[in-house]
């Protein structure tokens, strides 16, 4: 099965600094897709960021960025020029195309890490 | 407009009771979740439909059962309520069924079993 890595519960960074969040996962998938959600305070669940395994050039969003080594089944999440706005819980989430053995449709989430961005 | 809503925003009741929450996406999708965040915000799985068909059915007490009136809704029905069963819950839609799309989440219902 699937596993999901966040190995920082939380974090904390100055305002316009830049943090980088780790996750890495277990998987004997060849091919699958790796998210980045953000919760805020709100407890609305809003996706920041995903990546094909296929492609191996990085994702970027305007602030957000990840560093992902599919060799390393590593998949980091950069957040440059933090912002007030950044704190939430980030969740790192695989899905797989279960195709595999004990592969799967889930999306299968990381444990959070809690970044609190401060003035 | 929202795109994913789900009713109640809270829900408190006793042990033992049967409750309800609802869930509408006026998106299009015709796939739809739902996941349990327990009170260490770990965010798990529960149900799948696509096309008001049961898809995915992850280990879940029976005292759980979706209905899919139609692939805009998707309910939640839990009979018999525990202690356990505290946590928010959030319902999800996506455009595809094997969710490589984006999962729009609705705003979640904390549900407080007293």
């Amino acid at each position: 099965a699937q596993t999901v890595t966040q190995s920082q519960p939380e974090m904390s960074v100055q305002e316009a600094e830049t943090v980088t969040l780790s996750c890495t996962y277990d998987t004997s998938e060849n091919n699958y897709y790796l998210f980045w959600y953000k919760q805020p305070p709100s407890r609305q669940m809003i996706l920041v960021i995903r990546q094909e395994a296929y492609k191996q050039q990085n994702a970027t969003e305007n602030r957000f960025s990840v560093n992902f080594q599919k060799a390393a089944k590593s998949f980091s999440l950069k957040i440059s020029d933090s912002q007030l706005g950044d704190t939430a819980m980030y969740f790192c989430a695989f899905l797989g195309e279960g195709l595999t053995q004990g592969g799967s449709e889930k999306l299968v989430f990381g444990k959070g890490t809690k970044l609190t961005v401060n003035p | 407009d929202t795109a994913v809503s789900q009713t109640p925003k809270y829900l408190v009741t006793q042990m033992g009771n049967d409750k309800s929450i609802k869930c509408e996406q006026n998106l299009g999708h015709d796939t739809m979740y739902w996941y349990k965040q327990d009170s260490k915000k770990f965010l798990k799985i529960m149900f799948s439909y696509n096309n008001k068909e049961l898809i995915i059915n992850e280990t879940v007490p029976n005292r759980f059962s979706p209905k899919s009136p139609d692939k805009a809704h998707l309910n939640l029905h839990i009979n018999s309520l525990e202690l356990g069963d505290s946590a928010v819950y959030f319902c999800a839609s996506s455009q595809d069924r094997m969710g490589r799309a984006e999962q729009y989440f609705g705003p979640g219902t904390r549900l407080t079993v007293t």
